[in-house]
């Protein structure tokens, strides 16, 4: 059974501070790893892919994989109050089945 | 550009009753995937197509179905529903089946 796991929260950080989302899986093959944004009532929204070991950056947001620990973490800088929202990780396992494995979600409260 | 298009947007039914949710992916795009969510949990995958071909199933029973048409829209069918069956249903597309996932706005399904 492959695993996605993420705290369920909610992380609180104040307006302007970075938030710190962070993820584990179980398949250590796994190669794929993205990132997803998804309001109250809404659908999930892609806001960073990541394939290698190392950061990725775009805008506020940076991407970080250590396949070697199994993490990928996403870090949100100058958090802003529509930030809040649940953040969801998802994994591609190896197989060659790119089926990704969502985990529950974090959700992040940026209060102001 | 239009983004993945689901229909209905919203939807009631009965237990035992059948429904059809339909998905247009981002122009482009060939492989279509389906999932379930449901409140506090991860999308679930149910199945994806490929040039339309079945690439996967998850851990649904038999009474989900689907398909992908020439044009590379998709139908997610469910017989016999269940009030369990109640949940936010998802369609995502991508380019390759190795490329990010996009999700449409889902269909919300109630089973009353």
């Amino acid at each position: 059974q492959k695993e996605v796991e993420q705290n369920s929260g909610p992380l609180s950080v104040p307006e302007g501070a970075i938030a710190s989302l962070n993820c584990t899986y179980s398949d250590r093959g796994s190669q794929s790893f993205f990132w997803y944004r998804q309001y109250s009532g809404k659908s999930p929204e892609l806001i960073m892919f990541i394939y290698s070991n190392g950061d990725k950056e775009d805008g506020r947001f940076t991407a970080q994989l250590n396949k070697a620990s199994q993490y990928v973490s996403l870090l949100i800088r100058d958090s802003q109050p529509s930030d809040s929202a649940t953040y969801l990780c998802a994994v591609n396992p190896t197989g060659g089945s790119y089926i990704p494995t969502f985990g529950r979600g974090t959700s992040l409260i940026v209060h102001p | 550009d239009a983004g993945v298009t689901q229909s209905p947007t919203h939807l009631i039914k009965t237990r035992g009753q059948h429904v059809t949710l339909r998905c247009s992916p981002i122009s482009g795009h060939k492989s279509v995937s389906w999932y379930q969510q449901v409140l506090g949990q991860g999308p679930q995958f149910i199945f994806q197509y490929y040039e339309k071909e079945e690439r996967g199933r998850g851990n649904f029973p038999d009474r989900f179905s689907a398909r992908q048409f020439p044009n590379y829209s998709s139908e997610l069918n469910v017989n016999a529903l269940l009030l369990g069956d109640s949940a936010l249903y998802l369609c995502a597309s991508s380019l390759e089946v190795a490329e990010p996932q996009h999700f449409g706005d889902g269909t919300r399904l109630s089973i009353l």
